[in-house]
Order: structure tokens, then C-alpha cells, then sequence
């Protein structure tokens, strides 16, 4: 298993409300990435974050957004919730300082009714 | 735009057979394919990965192979054991370290 966590686990939230998901990297990583992953589909690319500052962000719009902390542990949020935005949000940590592989944390399940 | 695109979407193999799952992507600038296994339930796994300076790379039952010119990189797994049964990702980045995944292989090891 990986040194990365995730919380919560679960969560059930209603279509327009806010949410914010957290992250903690493994230790001696400094760039986590929040990715989502829909049922059956591949993880998609939402954004990255590199010593507390976003390094890349994948097609998704505004209203997702994120920070990292001088610990490196990050937050995504997503306001007002679609409910197209149920899925697994999975970080991962990374050090971008000396190689590209990411590993993963265990996911948050959104789901928006 | 950037695409990874992953065949075949579902694989049934024998126990003690192989497995090649076969991915091709897009964009010349990636220079990073990583391969994760998911089962059921949990995180992705990191199980090998390659960069574009080397063919090939194995690790005990598992070894991918690139072909830069081709744009396209595959997974082979040997001695399939049921315990390989889960769901793989193949995935592409440039130096940016956005992963672009593929759509996933269901693989099935039957006893």
C-alpha cells in the first residue's frame, strides 16, 4: 500500500451543494494530482498542484478547484454539484523533483443526488 | 488533442497463458507510460512503467514494450495466475506529469 490517504472514504451530497475532499501525500513527495474516475471509464486528469501552486489543469471547469498546503496535503473542492459529478476522486503523489511515477490514495465515492 | 486509446476493453485467458494488452497515444511529446492495475474497490497500482529512452522493461511476469515511432506501448503478462484478474490502465504523460489514461482492460484469469 501506498503512503497516500484520503478523506472521507464516502460521501453523499445534494445537487448545487459544495464539497471538499482531502488528500494526504506520501511522505517526501511534494506535487499531488487530483484525478476522476467515472464507473467503468479511466481516471481523467482534473489538475496538479507543485509546492502549493496549480501546475496543470485538465478539462474541467471553474468550479473545481484546489490548494496545497506547506505539508503538501491538498484539498479539492467542487461547488455547486452536478450530478454528473459522482464518480471516485483519486489523488495521487508524485515528487516531480526526480521521477514521474504517481501513486495513488484510495479514492473518495461522491455521489450527487 | 491528447488521446490514449487501450485494446482490448475486455480479455479472457486460461491460467498459465499469456496476456498483451495494447495501447497507442497521440501526443509526441510523452515521454512517460506507466501501467496501473485496479481491482475491485480500490486505488489504482502502480505495476511497471517505461520511459521513452528504452524498449523494453521487465519485472518477473510483467514487461512492456514501446515503440516511439508507432506511438504505441504494450503490457504482457506471463504465467497468468487468477490473482491477475483486476482491470488495467495503460497511461501517457509528457513532462507536465498529467497522466492520460487509457479506457482500461477487464482481464479475467480463469483456473
Amino acid at each position: 500500500e501506498t503512503g497516500v490517504t484520503q478523506s472521507p472514504t464516502h460521501l453523499i451530497k445534494t445537487r448545487g451543494q459544495q464539497v471538499t475532499l482531502r488528500c494526504s501525500s506520501q511522505s517526501g513527495h511534494n506535487t499531488v494530482s487530483w484525478y476522476q474516475q467515472a464507473l467503468g471509464q479511466g481516471p481523467q486528469f482534473i489538475f496538479q498542484y507543485y509546492r502549493e501552486e496549480e501546475n496543470g489543469r485538465g478539462n474541467f471547469p471553474p468550479r473545481f478547484s484546489g490548494l496545497q498546503f506547506p505539508n503538501y496535503s491538498s484539498e479539492l473542492n467542487v461547488n455547486a454539484l452536478e450530478l454528473d459529478d459522482s464518480a471516485l476522486y483519486l489523488c495521487a503523489s508524485s515528487s516531480m523533483d526526480s521521477s514521474y511515477e504517481q501513486y495513488f490514495g484510495p479514492g473518495t465515492r461522491l455521489t450527487v443526488t | 488533442g491528447e488521446n490514449v486509446e487501450q485494446h482490448p476493453s475486455t480479455l479472457s485467458v486460461q491460467e498459465g497463458d499469456s496476456a498483451v494488452i495494447k495501447c497507442t497515444y497521440s501526443d509526441s511529446a510523452s515521454n512517460y507510460f506507466p501501467w496501473y492495475k485496479q481491482e475491485l474497490g480500490k486505488r489504482p497500482q502502480l505495476i511497471i512503467d517505461i520511459r521513452s529512452n528504452v524498449g523494453e522493461k521487465k519485472d518477473q511476469r510483467i514487461a512492456v514494450t514501446l515503440n516511439k515511432t508507432a506511438k504505441h506501448f504494450s503490457l504482457h503478462i506471463t504465467e497468468t495466475q487468477p490473482e491477475d484478474s483486476a482491470v488495467y490502465f495503460c497511461a501517457g504523460s509528457g513532462n507536465t506529469g498529467k497522466l492520460i489514461f487509457g479506457q482500461g482492460t477487464t482481464l479475467q484469469v480463469k483456473p
